[in-house]
């Protein structure tokens, strides 16, 4: 079965601090992987989609990485700040049918002061 | 602003009402979807649509019907709504259902029912 999930499930940083969100699946055949900003109360916005030739992605402060081998990604946030308390939700998409997204369960990231 | 635009943000109904939940794009995109997130779970696919006239179920489409008669607009049904349905909605657009094209997201209609 097609899964995604991710760790931590929650986590508190620091403002001004790194950090790094994991993402591990098995979705197979494999087409692209999407990290996910959710605000609470609010619908996913995308950060980075990544195929499967690409081994990193910034977006500012996100850095995204995959590695398609080990099936293994990371979002790595660089000098956190308050604004970037929310969900992350990793999403990876099939290269064949017609339903190709998996979700993960998301990291629930809070940044304090 | 381009984008998804999702109608109620909220709706409480009593058990065995139906509703509409209104869905629309101004992108143009081909592919449209609905999505019901739950606490501690992820995004599962309700209803998907390739384009106007096509539609199909996704992962959880029992209770739920979904017609598309123009590329814009993608209402998503309830016929007779269940205290299991008690969820956030979200709608979502994308130019197709896959490869390398990214998903705009609608804001969710967050539903009760009681």
């Amino acid at each position: 079965k097609n899964q995604v999930e991710q760790s931590p499930q929650s986590l508190i940083i620091l403002e001004g601090k790194n950090c790094t969100l994991q993402c591990n699946y098995t979705v197979s055949p494999f087409s692209n992987l999407r990290w996910y900003k959710q605000d609470t109360g609010r619908g996913p916005v995308s950060l980075t989609i990544m195929t499967f030739s690409e081994n990193t992605k910034s977006n500012g402060r996100y850095t995204a990485t995959l590695d398609a081998d080990t099936k293994q990604s990371s979002l790595h946030i660089t000098a956190s700040q308050l604004s970037d308390s929310a969900s992350y939700i990793c999403v990876v998409s099939e290269s064949s049918g017609n339903t190709p997204l998996v979700f993960g369960k998301g990291t629930r990231l809070s940044v304090i002061a | 602003n381009a984008g998804v635009t999702q109608t109620p943000k909220f709706q409480v109904l009593k058990t065995g009402q139906s509703m509409t939940l209104q869905c629309a794009q101004d992108m143009n995109h081909e592919y449209m979807s609905w999505y019901r997130q739950d606490p501690g779970m992820g995004l599962r696919l309700i209803h998907y649509s390739v384009g106007a006239g096509i539609t199909d179920q996704g992962e959880v489409p029992n209770g739920y019907n979904v017609s598309r008669s123009t590329t814009e607009d993608f209402p998503l049904r309830l016929l007779s709504a269940a205290p299991s349905q008690t969820s956030v909605y979200f709608c979502a657009s994308s130019y197709a259902d896959g490869g390398g094209y990214g998903y705009t997201f609608g804001s969710g209609t967050r539903l009760t029912v009681v």
